[in-house]
């Protein structure tokens, strides 16, 4: 049974660059939720996908966007890369809200 | 205020003893939540979730809700050196959103 699975593991860009993520959902999972986590700090909630619609989000600027396909395999994308984006990205899967979520090994995002 | 509070810790406790870990969250209409424990350099892992007001026992961890005073705990027995790590606690609001406190830390010495 696949669990989430993220990639990529550590991603290097500079400030103003644009980066994708990738994340495939645990197997039965249809909801997909990201969150960026700062180091010492605890996961802080971007958005999360259902059916392929964004159903809530969190305090993101629009640089963060998301997407969901029809496999509930998601991406994150952030455009105009700032220092401050440097953190640990994880996506969690779950079946429907409330439902506990499973995270992925995470992508380390360093800006340069 | 913050809206899921924990102590950051650390907290250290003997092997063998009982380790708590306490949480608060700030939203009345909470429904959900969970704890995770989370390894240095490592993703999140989900150790309990619990719904209702009471106990909830899993192994040696015992999760505690008491939504009238909005308090939930973690409750660790016969704590191992392996246990060291940060405690999250987590809410789920009752919409899409769950709200991660920033952890604390549990050190259990040999």
């Amino acid at each position: 049974d696949a669990g989430v699975t993220q990639s990529p593991t550590h991603l290097i860009k500079t400030r103003g660059q644009q980066v994708t993520l990738r994340c495939s959902p645990k197997s039965g999972h249809d909801t997909v939720s990201w969150y960026q986590q700062a180091l010492g700090q605890g996961p802080q909630f971007i958005f999360q996908y259902y059916e392929e619609e964004e159903r809530q989000r969190g305090n993101f600027p629009d640089r963060f966007s998301g997407h969901q396909f029809p496999n509930y395999s998601s991406e994150l994308n952030v455009n105009a890369l700032l220092l401050g984006d440097s953190a640990l990205y994880l996506c969690a899967s779950s079946l429907n809200r409330d439902q506990p979520q499973h995270f992925g090994d995470g992508t380390r995002l360093s800006i340069l | 205020q913050k809206e899921v509070e924990q102590n950051s810790g650390p907290l250290s406790v003997p092997e063998g003893a009982i380790a708590s870990l306490n949480c608060t969250y700030s939203d009345r209409g909470s429904q959900s939540f969970f704890w995770y424990r989370q390894y240095s350099g490592k993703s999140p892992e989900l150790i309990m979730f619990i719904y209702s007001n009471g106990d909830k026992e899993d192994g040696r961890f015992t999760a505690q809700l008491n939504k009238a005073s909005q308090y939930v705990s973690l409750l660790i027995r016969d704590s191992q050196p392996s246990d060291s790590a940060t405690y999250l606690c987590a809410v789920g609001t009752g919409g899409f959103k769950t709200i991660f406190g920033a952890g604390t830390r549990l050190f259990v010495k040999a």
